[in-house]
Formats: C-alpha cells, structure tokens, sequence
C-alpha cells in the first residue's frame, strides 16, 4: 500500500513561533506538494518539490518555505507563525507528473 | 489557468439512493483524479481517470476528455459515503494539482 505520513494530526502553536510540518512517503516518488485548504477558498497549493533540494513556489507561498533534503521527506516551515496560518495543511506525493497523486492524513493547525 | 467546476455543490440523499457529480474543467487535462475527503480531512483516492471509464463496486467514473468533464456515479449510497468529493486535473507539467470547490454529499438513514 502507498503512504504517505504527515508528522502531526493536531497541531496548536503560538505567534511568532518557527513552525516544521513534516511529511514521509514510502513510494520512491520524485514530486511532492503541500496544500492548505480553507473553507470556501478550497485546496490552494503552497510549494512543491519535483527532486531532492529542488522546490517550486505555488500558488501561496507567502509566509512559508520548504525543504527536501531526502527524496523522502518534503517539511513545510511557517518561519514565524501566525493566526491566518491556522488551516489544513495536506502533503501529496506522486510519481511524475500525470501520474497519480496521493495524500497523506492531513495537519490541523490553529495558530493562537 | 486551467479551471475546474463540481456540480451540485451539496447533495443530500436517502440510504439507496443513486447519484451523479460532476466535473467539469476548462482547458485539456492529462490527469484528474477523484477523491473523497473523510470526516478526518484525509483525501482518500477513489479514481484516477484522465479519460475512459472505471468501476470500483459502487462506484464508477467516466472522463469524456474531449468534451471536458467527468463524472462519478454512486450506486446504493450508504451513510459511510458522505463526506466531501473532489475532482482535481493537473495544473502544470510538474503534476501539481488544481481541485475543484467539491460536492458535499449527506446520505441520510
């Protein structure tokens, strides 16, 4: 079976922290994404990785930064913290592109 | 950039029922998917599906690619099939993915 792991389910942090969601696949994929959804705003993609310390701003790459290190690992990092971060945060991984993305479980965020 | 409508946005069913959501996307796509959001906010795969058709038990998919759309049939709902439905198409050549707003299906017992 495909995984991929997001570091936290629940996540509560204060403003202005420095904020690492982390995110694992098992799949030896090559692109990986993170999103943030938002009620009535949708998915909207932050940053994406297509190789190892490659990345690509999204749509919304304000605020944040990534790093891939390890083909396996994508982090999503919230330099300084603050409350129109408190959102959904989804990780995917896929192949190539045109091939089948999957997602991991998803982080809740509140920033307070 | 490329855009991408579900319809209708909320469906609410009887247990038993039959329904059909659908996607449609502005431009040419080499990819889209379909997923359900669980009550835990986990996208769970159901179809990927740039063009044919698919079935999967209750479920089946079909992308007319050049007409642009897809939709999802779901036969005999049950309670455990409400939660939200995406449909999602490439945005790019590095496979990132543009979602539709999603149709939020309530089945009722």
């Amino acid at each position: 079976d495909v995984k991929v792991t997001q570091s936290s389910r629940y996540l509560v942090k204060r403003t202005g922290e420095k904020v690492f969601l982390e995110c694992v696949q098992d799949m030896d994929h090559e692109n990986m994404f993170w999103y943030r959804q938002d009620p009535g705003l949708g998915l909207r993609l932050i940053y994406f990785s297509y190789d190892v310390k490659m990345k690509e701003k999204g749509d919304i790459p304000e605020g944040y930064s990534v790093s891939r290190e390890k083909k396996e690992r994508f982090s999503l990092i919230l330099e300084s913290a603050s409350t129109n971060q408190t959102s959904m945060y989804l990780c995917a991984s896929s192949r190539r592109e045109y091939t089948e993305a999957f997602f991991g479980q998803g982080t809740r965020l509140t920033v307070v | 950039g490329i855009q991408v409508e579900q319809s209708p946005p909320d469906l609410i069913l009887q247990e038993g029922a039959n329904s059909t959501l659908r996607c449609n996307f502005s431009d040419s796509v080499n990819n889209l998917q379909w997923f359900h959001q669980n009550p835990w906010g986990q996208l769970i795969n159901l179809f990927y599906i740039p063009s044919g058709t698919k079935q999967n038990g209750r479920l089946s998919a079909t992308t007319v690619a050049t007409e642009r759309y897809s939709l999802l049939y779901i036969s005999s709902s049950q309670t455990t099939d409400s939660g939200v439905y995406f449909c999602a198409v490439d945005g790019g050549s590095q496979g990132n993915l543009i979602f539709g707003k999603g149709t939020k299906l309530s089945v009722k017992p």
